[in-house]
């Protein structure tokens, strides 16, 4: 079955500390990945997608099949980051399919 | 562009009503997703619906329906509410291969 984990729901570090949002996944096939974030009192947004292997808000996350993982990663903290954050795994191909996401962390950042 | 919007905001039920909640994808996508996202949950998925039809559909019993307009615009309709139907609603509109965008959903209170 597809499924997506996100192990913790509440990561908590200090303002410049490196971050690591853990995401592991259970798909037969090849896996399309996606991290979404949703700021308080925002609409969910795209993060970033495995395929662009672009880095935004300086937040990378590279897709690790051996392990099945995609986790998200970022060098130093900021209290703007302070966000839920989501990891999705799309079922289907192209614009057919649908999204399976994890139960989300939240991460704070503390000053 | 407002991309998508969803109407109503938030609304209160009894157990057993009828609910319609609307969509309104961004313009120039044609393909409108459903999800319920339950407090402390990550979405999950309910239809997708292409072309006025439902092409997809997650684990959801037949008291879910939809429909989508020639416009694109999209409804949920829940019958027979349950207590365990309050969550919020989100809709979220893609046009070809990447990207869903996503509303700011519907919170839907059933007493």
């Amino acid at each position: 079955a597809q499924r997506v984990t996100q192990p913790e729901k509440l990561l908590s570090v200090f303002k410049g500390a490196p971050v690591e949002l853990k995401c592991n996944y259970s798909y037969s096939g090849s896996p399309e990945l996606f991290w979404y974030v949703q700021y308080s009192r925002q609409r969910l947004q795209l993060l970033l997608r495995h395929i662009s292997r672009e880095s935004i808000k300086g937040f990378t996350a590279d897709l690790n099949k051996g392990e099945t993982s995609f986790h998200l990663k970022k060098p130093f903290a900021q209290e703007e980051d302070s966000a839920m954050y989501y990891c999705a795994l799309r079922h289907g191909s192209g614009n057919t399919g649908k999204l399976i996401f994890g139960q989300g962390t939240t991460l704070q950042v503390k000053p | 562009d407002a991309g998508v919007t969803q109407s109503p905001t938030h609304l209160i039920k009894t157990r057993g009503q009828q609910v319609t909640l609307r969509c309104s994808p961004k313009s120039g996508h044609d393909t409108v997703s459903w999800y319920q996202q339950a407090l402390g949950q990550g979405p999950q998925f309910i239809f997708q619906y292409y072309e006025e039809e439902e092409r997809q559909r997650g684990n959801f019993p037949d008291r879910f329906s939809g429909h989508q307009f020639p416009n694109y615009s999209s409804e949920l309709n829940v019958n027979a509410l349950l207590l365990g139907d309050s969550a919020l609603y989100l809709c979220a509109s893609t046009l070809g291969e990447y990207e869903q965008y996503f509303g700011p959903g519907t919170r839907l209170t059933v007493t």
